[in-house]
């Protein structure tokens, strides 16, 4: 599986989007994007995934670029309980199940 | 429904115990995996079942041994434990190779 490449911590302000930046730039074609959240030391959550075209579900949204080598999250109006570690996540799809490797994450910090 | 439920939530062991986790899911997943979180650090994996029957070792198998009881039971078991292995353990599962991921609340165990 590519590896990720994520700054260590950003934050944003609430009621304001947060866009969290990936780079995979090692990416192969059938390589999808994941990202999950961990909030507080509770087991991650997932939250969206895509390959080519960007994606949206009730958390947030994923952009991917045309090349797919980076990605952002867009969580588009970011409240206190949005603060976690986000990890993003590359992950093969054709074959055997492979295997679910996270790195350090990014720490997002929502101020008031 | 339950999802991932891990057993204990609590331990602490001295060194040389043994001791094994448990992980149950009750969705019908076919993977499953256990990963460790030190303080500060994101997830490692320590082995993963791609579907009952099978097992593999992630990025720090030492020291662990896993055993895919059935396809709802994944269990990690410390043979000597050692005061390294002090960490968060999460158990996860996946239906296949596409599916979001779904994490356990996480076993604390403390090694003195």
């Amino acid at each position: 599986d590519a590896k990720t490449t994520q700054p260590p911590s950003m934050d944003c302000a609430e009621g304001r989007a947060a866009n969290l930046p990936c780079n995979h730039s090692t990416i192969s074609g059938n390589e999808y994007v994941y990202w999950y959240r961990q909030i507080h030391s509770q087991g991650p959550q997932y939250i969206i995934h895509g390959l080519k075209n960007n994606e949206t579900n009730e958390m947030a949204s994923l952009i991917i670029t045309e090349d797919r080598k980076s990605s952002t999250l867009i969580l588009p109006h970011a409240t206190l309980r949005d603060t976690a570690v986000y990890y993003c996540i590359v992950r093969f799809s054709p074959g055997a199940n492979s295997k679910l490797t996270f790195g350090k994450g990014i720490t997002l910090s929502v101020r008031p | 429904n339950a999802g991932v439920t891990q057993t204990p939530k609590f331990q602490v062991l001295k060194t040389g115990q043994s001791m094994t986790l448990q992980c149950a899911q009750d969705m019908n997943h076919n993977s499953m995996y256990w990963y460790r979180q030190d303080p500060g650090m994101g997830l490692r994996l320590i082995y993963y079942s791609a579907s009952e029957g099978t097992t593999d070792k992630g990025e720090v198998p030492n020291g662990y041994n896993v055993s895919r009881l059935n396809k709802r039971e994944f269990s990690l078991r410390l043979e000597s434990a050692a005061p390294s292995q002090t960490s968060v353990y999460f158990c996860a599962s996946t239906l296949d190779r596409l599916a979001e991921a779904f994490f356990g609340q996480g076993t604390r165990l403390t090694v003195v």
